[in-house]
């Protein structure tokens, strides 16, 4: 089956730096893969559509410049949290668009800034 | 964005009972989907219903869909321990937007 892999599944960083997360299609090609936001015990929180080749999408009150999407081939996006802060600390979760409503998600990044 | 919410939002349950959980969603659905979450892990998919659909099985998994009401329930049969997770219900167009969730323990 469709499988994403997502990296790295878990990272510490200081705050004030940057971080990348890379999100991976293995066997499929998605022009379209999303980025999710989860805060504990809450639920997964659409942060932006990916396009291979365009800009990304972002949802209403997430902040562009904070999160940098890179969708620059058919297999991988890539997520970059800027200047990051304690509040930034999360699981982010990305998942790829297989067509006909099915979506394959990664396992997760749990992003701890210190 | 998110989905309406779900109800309940937590459910605890003894095993060998049956555990249902509600969903209302905001947006217009092409489909809507059923995820499951061990705590601090990814998404496993559990089932899809297609917005021209009804109801649909899968094992032990039963799943309606009222699109006139906008509403979706999962109903779980003869639980077990090991369902004990968040159950999430996500759907949209071109895009899935994920509902509350509700926190479900099963008790051995």
């Amino acid at each position: 089956g469709a499988v994403v892999s997502q990296h790295p599944s878990r990272v510490i960083c200081k705050s004030g730096t940057s971080v990348k997360i890379e999100c991976r299609s293995l066997d499929f090609q998605a022009t379209t893969m999303f980025w999710y936001r989860q805060f504990p015990k809450q639920s997964l929180m659409l942060m932006a559509t990916s396009n291979e080749g365009s800009k990304a999408t972002y949802e209403q009150g997430v902040e562009k410049d904070k999160f940098l999407i890179n969708h620059a081939s058919l297999t991988l996006s890539t997520l970059t949290v800027t200047s990051a802060h304690p509040e930034d600390s999360s699981f982010y979760i990305c998942s790829a668009d297989q067509g006909e409503g099915g979506y394959t998600f990664g396992s997760g990044t749990r992003l701890t800034v210190v | 964005s998110q989905q309406g919410e779900e109800d309940p939002q937590a459910l605890s349950i003894q095993e060998g009972e049956n555990a249902t959980m509600n969903c209302s969603y905001k947006t217009s659905i092409n489909n809507l989907q059923w995820y499951r979450q061990n705590s601090g892990r990814g998404l496993v998919h559990l089932i899809l219903i297609r917005s021209n659909e009804r109801e649909k099985h899968s094992g032990r998994l039963r799943v309606t869909l009222d699109t006139s009401k906008k509403s979706s329930s999962l109903l779980i049969t003869a639980s077990r321990a090991a369902d004990t997770a968040s159950y999430f219900c996500a759907g949209g167009y071109n895009k899935l937007i994920f509902g509350a969730g509700t926190r479900l323990a099963v008790h051995p």
